[in-house]
């Protein structure tokens, strides 16, 4: 099974700091790659899929890039309502729809 | 408005079932995979199943295989997850989900919290 792995875990930031997630998968998954922002207590939203496109709605200061086995998602310029933690998922098969681990978005 | 509503969660003793339902409306819910999705307390996401339109194929995390159900009514619009033989680790929130080729899981229910405990 492919694993995905993101890093770091917990990112410590300042409001207005280009702040950057990595995800990684074990094998290559193409452009196949989902990144998700999730609140306390709230379902996980759609930002980003297919690697690097921005979902309807969804701030431009938000960003995805990668592709095979290694991904970024980049917040340009954070926002106090970005603080939050984020996964990606893959989504190459209907086989595994595999989530990294999460990093969370501290206040500094 | 698209929207999935979850249901059925609650406490149940360690090798008990209980069974969850989604219900899905403000889209056609038979053109569409669906997924379960589970969060245990302060962990990170977890894809738990999923299922195709027709249900002809269905997928399950390894560790509830065999004990795990998926299954929908296209007729209601609903999803549902049969979970046998509990365990303490699958205290979660449970939330249904629709990925979609090309998108990933575009639509997430509320979630419903199951409690596996003595």
């Amino acid at each position: 099974d492919i694993q995905m792995t993101q890093s770091p875990s917990t990112l410590s930031a300042s409001v207005g700091d280009r702040v950057t997630i990595t995800c990684r998968a074990s094998q290559s998954i193409s452009s196949w790659l989902a990144w998700y922002q999730q609140k306390p207590g709230k379902a996980p939203k759609l930002l980003i899929y297919k690697a690097s496109s921005l979902e309807s709605g969804v701030p431009s200061r938000f960003s995805g890039s990668g592709s095979g086995t290694e991904f970024t998602l980049t917040i340009s310029s954070l926002q106090p309502d970005d603080f939050a933690t984020y996964y990606c998922q893959k989504y190459n098969t209907y086989r595994a729809l595999t989530f990294g681990g999460g990093t969370k978005v501290e206040i500094k | 408005e698209v929207q999935l509503v979850e249901s059925g969660g609650g406490l149940v003793q360690p090798g008990g079932s209980l069974r969850l339902s989604c219900a899905a409306s403000g889209f056609t819910f038979s053109s569409y995979w669906m997924s379960w999705v589970r969060q245990a307390p302060g962990k990170g996401l977890e894809w738990v199943a999923d299922i195709k339109q027709d249900e002809s194929e269905k997928y399950y995390v390894d560790s509830v295989k065999g004990r795990f159900t998926i299954s929908r009514d296209n007729a209601k619009n609903s999803l549902y997850l049969q979970m046998n033989s509990l365990r303490a680790e699958d205290t979660a929130v449970y939330y249904c989900a629709r990925p979609v080729t090309a998108y990933g899981m575009d639509v997430w229910g509320q979630g419903t919290t199951v409690t596996v405990s003595s």
